[in-house]
Protein backbone atom coordinates (compact mmCIF):
# COMPACT_ATOMS: atom_id res chain seq x y z
CA UNK A 1 0.00 0.00 0.00
CA UNK A 2 1.88 2.94 -1.25
CA UNK A 3 2.14 6.20 0.81
CA UNK A 4 3.76 8.12 -1.89
CA UNK A 5 1.85 8.30 -5.22
CA UNK A 6 3.37 10.04 -8.29
CA UNK A 7 1.18 10.24 -12.13
CA UNK A 8 1.13 9.37 -14.47
CA UNK A 9 2.83 5.56 -14.22
CA UNK A 10 3.60 5.73 -18.38
CA UNK A 11 4.11 9.14 -20.26
CA UNK A 12 4.58 9.28 -23.99
CA UNK A 13 5.22 13.00 -25.06
CA UNK A 14 6.38 14.73 -28.33
CA UNK A 15 9.64 16.63 -28.36
CA UNK A 16 9.11 20.21 -27.17
CA UNK A 17 6.35 19.67 -25.58
CA UNK A 18 6.01 21.10 -21.53
CA UNK A 19 5.06 18.22 -19.21
CA UNK A 20 4.85 17.44 -15.02
CA UNK A 21 5.30 14.98 -12.98
CA UNK A 22 2.97 14.53 -10.28
CA UNK A 23 4.34 13.28 -6.25
CA UNK A 24 2.16 13.26 -3.68
CA UNK A 25 3.17 12.04 -0.08
CA UNK A 26 0.13 11.46 2.93
CA UNK A 27 2.64 10.72 5.60
CA UNK A 28 3.90 14.39 6.07
CA UNK A 29 7.69 13.22 5.27
CA UNK A 30 9.95 17.09 5.48
CA UNK A 31 12.34 15.52 2.98
CA UNK A 32 11.68 14.78 -0.43
CA UNK A 33 13.96 13.53 -3.30
CA UNK A 34 13.24 13.01 -6.85
CA UNK A 35 15.63 9.99 -8.90
CA UNK A 36 16.53 9.26 -12.24
CA UNK A 37 16.95 6.15 -13.08
CA UNK A 38 18.06 4.80 -16.71
CA UNK A 39 17.40 1.40 -17.58
CA UNK A 40 19.51 -1.20 -16.07
CA UNK A 41 21.65 1.43 -14.40
CA UNK A 42 21.92 3.25 -10.86
CA UNK A 43 19.58 5.91 -9.73
CA UNK A 44 20.77 9.25 -9.73
CA UNK A 45 19.80 12.20 -7.14
CA UNK A 46 18.43 15.73 -9.54
CA UNK A 47 16.39 17.41 -6.94
CA UNK A 48 15.79 17.41 -3.38
CA UNK A 49 13.72 19.44 -0.88
CA UNK A 50 14.41 20.22 2.95
CA UNK A 51 10.76 21.32 3.51
CA UNK A 52 8.47 23.82 2.24
CA UNK A 53 9.66 26.77 -0.31
CA UNK A 54 12.97 24.51 0.06
CA UNK A 55 14.67 22.96 -2.93
CA UNK A 56 18.18 22.20 -3.93
CA UNK A 57 19.71 20.62 -7.43
CA UNK A 58 21.11 17.42 -6.81
CA UNK A 59 24.34 15.38 -8.41
CA UNK A 60 23.16 15.34 -11.45
CA UNK A 61 22.74 18.08 -13.46
CA UNK A 62 19.00 18.50 -14.70
CA UNK A 63 17.26 20.88 -16.99
CA UNK A 64 13.85 20.10 -15.10
CA UNK A 65 12.89 22.14 -12.21
CA UNK A 66 11.00 21.62 -9.25
CA UNK A 67 8.87 23.06 -6.36
CA UNK A 68 7.91 22.62 -2.81
CA UNK A 69 4.71 24.92 -2.09
CA UNK A 70 3.09 22.10 0.58
CA UNK A 71 4.59 19.53 2.41
CA UNK A 72 2.97 16.70 0.64
CA UNK A 73 3.81 17.92 -3.03
CA UNK A 74 6.71 17.85 -4.95
CA UNK A 75 6.19 18.30 -8.63
CA UNK A 76 9.11 18.18 -11.50
CA UNK A 77 8.49 20.18 -14.77
CA UNK A 78 10.04 19.66 -18.18
CA UNK A 79 9.79 23.18 -19.57
CA UNK A 80 10.74 21.34 -22.98
CA UNK A 81 10.78 17.90 -23.16
CA UNK A 82 13.81 16.44 -25.74
CA UNK A 83 14.80 12.56 -26.22
CA UNK A 84 17.48 13.10 -24.20
CA UNK A 85 14.73 12.98 -21.53
CA UNK A 86 13.80 9.43 -21.79
CA UNK A 87 13.99 7.88 -18.38
CA UNK A 88 12.30 6.72 -15.27
CA UNK A 89 11.62 9.05 -12.52
CA UNK A 90 11.09 8.18 -9.09
CA UNK A 91 10.08 10.14 -5.98
CA UNK A 92 10.99 9.28 -2.53
CA UNK A 93 10.54 10.74 0.87
CA UNK A 94 11.65 10.70 5.00
CA UNK A 95 11.37 12.35 7.73
CA UNK A 96 13.85 13.34 9.77
CA UNK A 97 16.52 10.95 11.16
CA UNK A 98 14.91 7.96 9.90
CA UNK A 99 16.31 7.27 6.42
CA UNK A 100 13.81 5.36 5.85
CA UNK A 101 12.72 6.65 2.09
CA UNK A 102 9.98 6.12 1.22
CA UNK A 103 9.61 5.58 -2.84
CA UNK A 104 6.83 6.00 -5.15
CA UNK A 105 6.45 3.67 -7.98
CA UNK A 106 7.69 5.94 -10.85
CA UNK A 107 7.19 7.42 -14.15
CA UNK A 108 8.49 6.05 -17.04
CA UNK A 109 8.78 8.81 -19.77
CA UNK A 110 9.41 8.67 -23.48
CA UNK A 111 9.88 11.35 -25.69
CA UNK A 112 9.79 11.27 -29.18
CA UNK B 1 32.11 12.48 -2.49
CA UNK B 2 31.07 9.29 -1.74
CA UNK B 3 30.66 6.23 -4.11
CA UNK B 4 29.06 2.97 -3.94
CA UNK B 5 30.37 -0.07 -5.74
CA UNK B 6 28.78 -3.43 -6.62
CA UNK B 7 30.91 -5.97 -8.03
CA UNK B 8 28.29 -7.98 -10.16
CA UNK B 9 26.01 -6.08 -12.03
CA UNK B 10 24.39 -9.84 -12.53
CA UNK B 11 24.22 -13.24 -10.28
CA UNK B 12 22.00 -16.34 -11.63
CA UNK B 13 21.26 -18.93 -8.77
CA UNK B 14 19.27 -21.82 -8.59
CA UNK B 15 16.28 -21.87 -6.69
CA UNK B 16 17.10 -22.72 -2.78
CA UNK B 17 21.10 -21.74 -2.86
CA UNK B 18 22.71 -19.19 -0.60
CA UNK B 19 23.75 -15.78 -2.74
CA UNK B 20 25.82 -12.73 -1.71
CA UNK B 21 25.36 -9.87 -3.04
CA UNK B 22 28.61 -7.71 -2.59
CA UNK B 23 28.61 -3.95 -2.42
CA UNK B 24 31.63 -2.02 -1.17
CA UNK B 25 31.75 2.04 -0.41
CA UNK B 26 34.05 4.47 -0.57
CA UNK B 27 33.41 7.65 1.85
CA UNK B 28 35.67 9.89 4.40
CA UNK B 29 33.28 10.18 6.68
CA UNK B 30 30.62 8.12 8.94
CA UNK B 31 28.15 6.54 6.90
CA UNK B 32 24.89 4.80 7.07
CA UNK B 33 24.22 1.87 4.75
CA UNK B 34 21.12 0.56 2.99
CA UNK B 35 20.23 -2.30 0.68
CA UNK B 36 16.95 -1.71 -1.38
CA UNK B 37 15.16 -3.86 -4.05
CA UNK B 38 13.08 -3.02 -6.95
CA UNK B 39 10.49 -5.23 -8.56
CA UNK B 40 9.63 -5.12 -12.35
CA UNK B 41 8.04 -1.77 -13.10
CA UNK B 42 7.84 -0.74 -9.57
CA UNK B 43 9.66 1.55 -7.27
CA UNK B 44 12.26 0.50 -4.54
CA UNK B 45 11.50 -0.99 -1.12
CA UNK B 46 14.18 -0.34 1.45
CA UNK B 47 15.40 -4.35 2.10
CA UNK B 48 17.70 -3.57 5.30
CA UNK B 49 19.42 -0.72 6.79
CA UNK B 50 22.98 -0.19 9.02
CA UNK B 51 22.81 3.23 11.13
CA UNK B 52 24.93 2.04 14.17
CA UNK B 53 25.31 -0.55 16.52
CA UNK B 54 25.72 -4.62 15.52
CA UNK B 55 27.22 -5.26 12.22
CA UNK B 56 24.77 -8.27 11.36
CA UNK B 57 21.61 -5.85 9.72
CA UNK B 58 18.16 -8.42 9.56
CA UNK B 59 16.06 -7.43 7.02
CA UNK B 60 12.43 -7.97 5.55
CA UNK B 61 12.53 -11.35 3.15
CA UNK B 62 14.90 -13.10 4.89
CA UNK B 63 18.32 -10.95 4.15
CA UNK B 64 20.66 -9.98 6.20
CA UNK B 65 24.03 -7.95 5.41
CA UNK B 66 27.27 -7.40 7.58
CA UNK B 67 28.98 -4.23 8.25
CA UNK B 68 32.92 -4.43 7.82
CA UNK B 69 34.51 -0.87 8.42
CA UNK B 70 37.71 -1.86 7.50
CA UNK B 71 37.39 -3.03 4.24
CA UNK B 72 34.39 -0.38 3.88
CA UNK B 73 32.38 -3.19 3.00
CA UNK B 74 28.02 -4.46 3.09
CA UNK B 75 27.56 -7.31 1.77
CA UNK B 76 23.89 -8.74 1.37
CA UNK B 77 23.24 -12.10 2.02
CA UNK B 78 20.15 -14.89 2.05
CA UNK B 79 20.79 -18.46 2.45
CA UNK B 80 17.96 -19.86 0.64
CA UNK B 81 16.36 -17.78 -1.84
CA UNK B 82 13.18 -17.79 -4.25
CA UNK B 83 11.73 -17.33 -7.12
CA UNK B 84 9.87 -14.72 -5.90
CA UNK B 85 13.42 -12.91 -4.97
CA UNK B 86 14.23 -12.33 -8.74
CA UNK B 87 14.76 -8.49 -8.63
CA UNK B 88 17.51 -5.47 -9.13
CA UNK B 89 18.95 -5.03 -5.77
CA UNK B 90 21.00 -1.68 -4.59
CA UNK B 91 23.21 -0.61 -2.36
CA UNK B 92 23.40 2.55 -1.19
CA UNK B 93 25.27 5.07 1.27
CA UNK B 94 24.26 8.52 3.10
CA UNK B 95 26.02 10.93 5.38
CA UNK B 96 24.72 10.93 8.77
CA UNK B 97 23.81 14.48 8.48
CA UNK B 98 22.41 16.89 6.57
CA UNK B 99 19.92 16.47 4.15
CA UNK B 100 20.11 12.99 3.80
CA UNK B 101 20.71 11.94 0.00
CA UNK B 102 21.47 8.49 -0.90
CA UNK B 103 23.88 7.69 -3.58
CA UNK B 104 23.45 4.34 -5.51
CA UNK B 105 25.34 1.93 -6.49
CA UNK B 106 24.91 0.54 -10.24
CA UNK B 107 22.51 -2.29 -9.01
CA UNK B 108 22.40 -6.26 -9.07
CA UNK B 109 20.10 -8.03 -10.94
CA UNK B 110 19.39 -11.56 -9.11
CA UNK B 111 18.03 -14.05 -11.23
CA UNK B 112 16.40 -17.35 -9.71
CA UNK B 113 16.55 -20.21 -11.72
CA UNK B 114 13.95 -23.32 -10.45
Amino acid sequence: EADIYQTPRYLVIGTGKKITLECSQTMGHDKMYWYQQDPGMELHLIHYSYGVNSTEKGDLSSESTVSRIRTEHFPLTLESARPSHTSQYLCASTQGNDYGYTFGSGTRLTVV
Amino acid sequence: AQSVTQLDSQVPVFEEAPVELRCNYSSSVSVYLFWYVQYPNQGLQLLLKYLSGSTLVKGINGFEAEFNKSQTSFHLRKPSVHISDTAEYFCAVSDRWGAQKLVFGQGTRLTINP
